[in-house]
C-alpha cells in the first residue's frame, strides 16, 4: 500500500518561504493526483492545491498567489512551498492522494509554526 | 468560504446523530463528489464516504451519506464510543478545487 511521509522545518519565520516534501513510497507519484492540505484549530481543514499525473496543477483560489507545487518523479516526492508566511499560516501540513474531494491516503502530517 | 457544519453534536451510546454540510450550487456544481472525513486529535483525517454516499473500504455500515440539494448529511447509527471525533465534509467545486466544512466535533455523551 502506498505511504506518505511529509518533511521539512518545524518553525518558520514570518515572512519566509515554506518547504515542504511529501515522500511516496509504495508506487510512483506517476500514478497519483497529490494534494496538500492543511488543518488548524482555528480554521479546520483547508485544501491548498493538487498536482496532476500530468504535472498540472490546480490550487486554492484564497492561497494561489502564494503557492507553489511541484513533483520530481526520479525521486518520488512532491513539493509544497507557500511563500509570505504569517502566524495564520501556523498549521499541520499533509499530503495525500486522491481525486476530486476524495482523499483516501494521508501522511502523518507534519506541525509548522510561523513565528519569530 | 468554508461549506457550513454544527460546531458540535452530542449524543449517547447506541443513539443516531446526523451533521449536516450546506454550500452553495456553485460549492457543489450540482454533482455528487461531496466526502466525509473523520479525524481523532492529533492524527490524520481518515475518509469514511466519497461521492455522497460511498463507504470507504472497512468503513462500519453504521456510517451513511446523503445529499439533498445544497445539503449534504453524514448519519451515524448506534453510537459508539470510539466514534467521538471531529468530523469534516468536503466538495468538488465547479472550479476544479475542493472546499471542506469548518468541522463538526462529536461527543458521545
Amino acid at each position: 500500500q502506498v505511504q506518505l511521509q511529509e518533511s521539512g522545518p518545524g518553525l518558520v519565520m514570518p515572512s519566509e518561504t515554506l518547504s515542504l516534501t511529501c515522500t511516496v513510497s509504495g508506487a510512483p507519484i506517476s500514478i497519483y493526483y497529490l494534494s496538500w492540505i492543511r488543518h488548524s484549530a482555528a480554521t479546520g481543514l483547508e485544501w491548498i492545491g493538487r498536482i496532476y499525473n500530468t504535472g498540472n496543477t490546480k490550487y486554492s483560489p484564497s492561497l494561489e498567489s502564494r503557492v507553489t507545487v511541484s513533483a520530481d518523479t526520479s525521486k518520488n516526492q512532491v513539493s509544497l512551498k507557500l511563500n509570505s508566511l504569517t502566524a495564520a499560516d501556523t498549521a499541520a501540513y499533509y499530503c495525500a492522494t486522491g481525486d476530486r474531494s476524495s482523499f483516501d491516503n494521508w501522511g502523518r502530517g507534519i506541525l509548522v509554526t510561523v513565528s519569530s | 468560504s468554508a461549506l457550513t457544519q454544527p460546531a458540535s453534536v452530542s449524543g449517547s451510546p447506541g443513539q443516531s446523530i446526523t451533521i449536516s454540510c450546506t454550500g452553495t450550487t456553485n460549492d457543489f456544481d450540482d454533482n455528487n463528489y461531496v466526502s466525509w472525513y473523520q479525524q481523532h486529535p492529533d492524527k490524520a483525517p481518515k475518509v469514511l464516504i466519497s461521492d455522497v454516499n460511498k463507504r470507504h473500504s472497512g468503513v462500519s455500515n453504521r456510517f451513511s451519506g446523503s445529499k439533498s440539494g445544497i445539503t449534504a448529511s453524514l448519519t451515524i447509527s448506534g453510537l459508539q464510543a470510539e466514534d467521538e471525533a471531529d468530523y469534516f465534509c468536503s466538495s468538488f467545486t465547479g472550479s476544479n478545487t475542493v472546499i471542506f466544512g469548518g468541522g463538526t466535533k462529536l461527543t458521545v455523551l
